[in-house]
């Protein structure tokens, strides 16, 4: 049981430059949140879905896309990476009637 | 919409002592869980204990407890016996009911860091 896969764990890229962090679950879990977490700010929703088709923004959702076709996968994009964007993101999936939150081992992303 | 204090920026324990962690939390929901994370170095997002709000008898996990305050809005976390691995940063979270909706989500505190003295 894999449980919550995010890939790449680190990344360095440019400020301009696109990229997708990759958030999957094999557990057929209907909720997925991408969180970004920063120094002294503990862990902020970006953007959530409560099943496939379905996304909506959360706390800090500017500069980010997601989507969701798939039960399993949940990516997150940057379209155009800031400075500002330097995190470490969280992918996150629990079920619908669920109590336990599955995290994934983070992406640790900056951007020069 | 919901929101989660931690006042402590940073605790130190001695080996073997006891320490509190404190938390508050604001919320519109009526019913909803409570949650303390562990996340150590390496980042890794650890649960730690769960209270459910309509419960009144407070949530432990071995050396873990928590002090449950409804109408106080405070969820304090009790670390017993305290070792080495439990340095820590330590983050407070909540979250409502699902009814499909943002509430679904945790919300967190900006977290406490422990430090464990030999």
């Amino acid at each position: 049981n894999a449980g919550v896969t995010q890939t790449p764990k680190f990344q360095v890229l440019k400020t301009g430059q696109s990229m997708t962090l990759q958030c999957a679950q094999d557990m057929n879990h209907e909720y997925m949140s991408w969180y970004r977490q920063d120094p002294g700010m503990g862990l902020r929703l970006i953007h959530y879905s409560v099943g496939a088709g379905i996304t909506d923004q959360g706390e800090v959702p500017n500069g980010y896309n997601v989507s969701r076709s798939t039960t399993e996968d949940f990516p997150l994009r940057l379209l155009s990476a800031a400075p500002s964007q330097t995190s470490v993101y969280f992918c996150a999936s629990r079920g619908r009637s669920g109590n336990t939150i599955y995290f994934g081992e983070g992406s640790w992303l900056t951007v020069v | 919409a919901q929101t989660v204090t931690q006042s402590q920026p940073e605790m130190s324990v001695q080996e073997a002592e006891t320490v509190t962690l404190s938390c508050t939390y604001d919320t519109s929901e009526s019913d909803y869980y409570l949650f303390w994370y562990k996340q150590p170095p390496s980042r890794q997002m650890i649960l730690v204990i769960r209270q459910e709000a309509y419960k009144q008898q407070n949530a432990t996990e071995n050396r873990f407890s928590v002090n449950f305050q409804k109408a106080a809005k405070s969820f304090s976390l009790k670390i017993s016996d305290s070792q080495l691995g439990d340095a820590a940063m330590y983050f407070c979270a909540s979250r409502g009911k699902d009814y499909g909706g943002s509430q679904g989500n945790l919300i967190f505190g900006k977290g406490t860091k422990l430090s464990v003295k030999p």
